[in-house]
């Protein structure tokens, strides 16, 4: 166990749709991340917080937004769903934003679009 | 942008047979941390390795940082069933703000 808790686990949605994922990081991490991971397929960082403030961005779609409220956990809004949106969401933290610190992963959130 | 590949993509090996994944990125890298996904699992951290050169191992795992801090590699000695998995490696360019992660290398141990 991580530490870091996403929900939820599993997600069924139909094209066009909107859901929101939700991440709590381990307990004093400030820094929070995102990463989409389709099928069989390497991890796409989207997006960063540090501290309630957007640190660094990635392949993130304009359909997909993120933020993290004042007690540090975060939540990835994913808008106007289309098939190809569903995959894994990770979600990890980290104690700070040096680049040093080790990553801890969430389970992930298995989001499906039919 | 700064981009780290690592090949190979897959490797099947037999058990007791040795494995080497090997990640390259087009820009000096601050640091390069390793991850092992097992299937259906979260990518958890192995190692991070910071200086030129670098090496350090981890039982039967042996992590190297080249000396021009762009490539690294992971060996794993003497495969066994539960080194199954896919291993990414993750680096951050000197002087910038995103880790990027590798494709990464599956591993199929075959008993």
């Amino acid at each position: 166990d991580s530490g870091v808790t996403q929900t939820p686990k599993h997600l069924i949605t139909a094209t066009g749709q909107r859901v929101t994922l939700r991440c709590s990081p381990r307990s004093g991490d400030l820094s929070v991340y995102w990463y989409q991971q389709s099928l069989d397929q390497g991890l796409q960082f989207l997006i960063q917080y540090y501290n309630g403030e957007e640190r660094a961005k990635g392949n993130i779609l304009e359909r997909f937004s993120a933020q993290q409220f004042p007690d540090l956990h975060s939540e990835l809004n994913l808008s106007s769903l289309e098939l190809g949106d569903s995959a894994l969401y990770f979600c990890a933290s980290s104690a700070g934003t040096s680049g040093q610190e080790t990553q801890y992963f969430g389970p992930g959130t298995r989001l499906l679009v039919l | 942008g700064q981009q780290v590949m690592q090949i190979p993509q897959y490797q099947h090996v037999q058990e007791g047979e040795d494995f080497t994944t090997y990640c390259n990125s087009s820009t000096t890298l601050s640091n390069i941390q390793w991850y092992k996904q097992r299937p259906g699992g979260h990518p958890v951290f192995l190692i991070q390795l910071v200086k030129s050169g670098e090496v350090k191992k981890q039982k039967r795992l042996t992590f190297q940082f080249g000396e021009a801090k762009k490539n690294s590699s992971l060996h794993i000695t003497a495969t066994q069933t539960t080194d199954v998995g896919t291993y990414f490696c993750a680096g951050r360019s000197t002087g910038g703000f995103k880790t990027i992660f590798g494709a990464g290398t599956r591993l199929f141990v075959k008993a």
